[in-house]
């Protein structure tokens, strides 16, 4: 069965560094999205890619963060200058269509993300 | 914004018994999915539901959507130490949206 695969699965960086987290969605999905998840809190929305251009943003997502699909394959999340509280599981997910015309969104098993 | 509130937060059973975690939305749903993590691991999706009144099954996990589509169930029958992990329900308004996540229940399934 497709799914989502993430690369990383565990990234240790020294603050200020920038990292660069890597995700293949599955192959025929068109809508791609970046979550995260701080140590023992909720599962949060960060940007939501479409038609190769960001959809929709949360507050977190601020100016250190970009996105990317440099190809037909990868989507990539990219944090410029890391801070401590970047420390967190970042999850990729995309959406379909799916075979039964659902918009359900497919996690990735995350990358973790610490930062020094 | 919308607010997922689930209960309870964490839950021990003993193999071989029933439970069941529920999910309320301060607004009427669109979508309401239900998805389970492992501990440090990825979010599997169980299943989604959308319209009112809705039922689903997969094994031994059913989920449903109340009439006015601001409650969710999810029951398990007869747990095994499989069924052990984070389960979290989602919210999006469709249209391929972000999804909200509830506070997740963490259970544990003694053997």
């Amino acid at each position: 069965e497709p799914e989502v695969t993430q690369t990383p699965s565990h990234q240790v960086t020294q603050m200020g560094q920038e990292v660069i987290l890597r995700c293949v969605p599955i192959s025929n999905h068109l809508y791609f999205y970046w979550y995260r998840q701080i140590l023992g809190q909720k599962v949060e929305f960060l940007v939501s890619f479409y038609n190769n251009e960001i959809s929709e943003k949360s507050e977190i997502f601020d100016d250190q963060f970009s996105v990317e699909r440099p190809d037909g394959s990868n989507f990539t999340l990219k944090i410029r200058s890391t801070k401590l509280e970047d420390s967190a599981m970042y999850f990729c997910a995309s959406s379909g269509p799916d075979r039964e015309g659902e918009d359900t969104q497919y996690f990735g098993p995350g990358t973790r993300l610490t930062v020094l | 914004s919308q607010e997922l509130e689930q209960s309870p937060q964490s839950l021990i059973v003993q193999e071989g018994k029933n439970l069941t975690i529920n999910c309320t939305s301060s607004k009427t749903l669109y979508g309401l999915y239900w998805y389970k993590q492992k501990y440090g691991e990825g979010l599997i999706f169980l299943m989604m539901l959308q319209k009112g009144g809705e039922e689903k099954s997969h094994e031994k996990i059913t989920a449903k959507l109340d009439e006015k589509k601001q409650q969710s169930s999810l029951h398990i029958t007869a747990s095994q130490p499989s069924h052990a992990g984070i389960y979290l329900c989602g919210a999006d308004k469709g249209g391929y949206q972000k999804v909200t996540f509830g506070t997740g229940t963490k259970l544990q399934v003694i053997p």
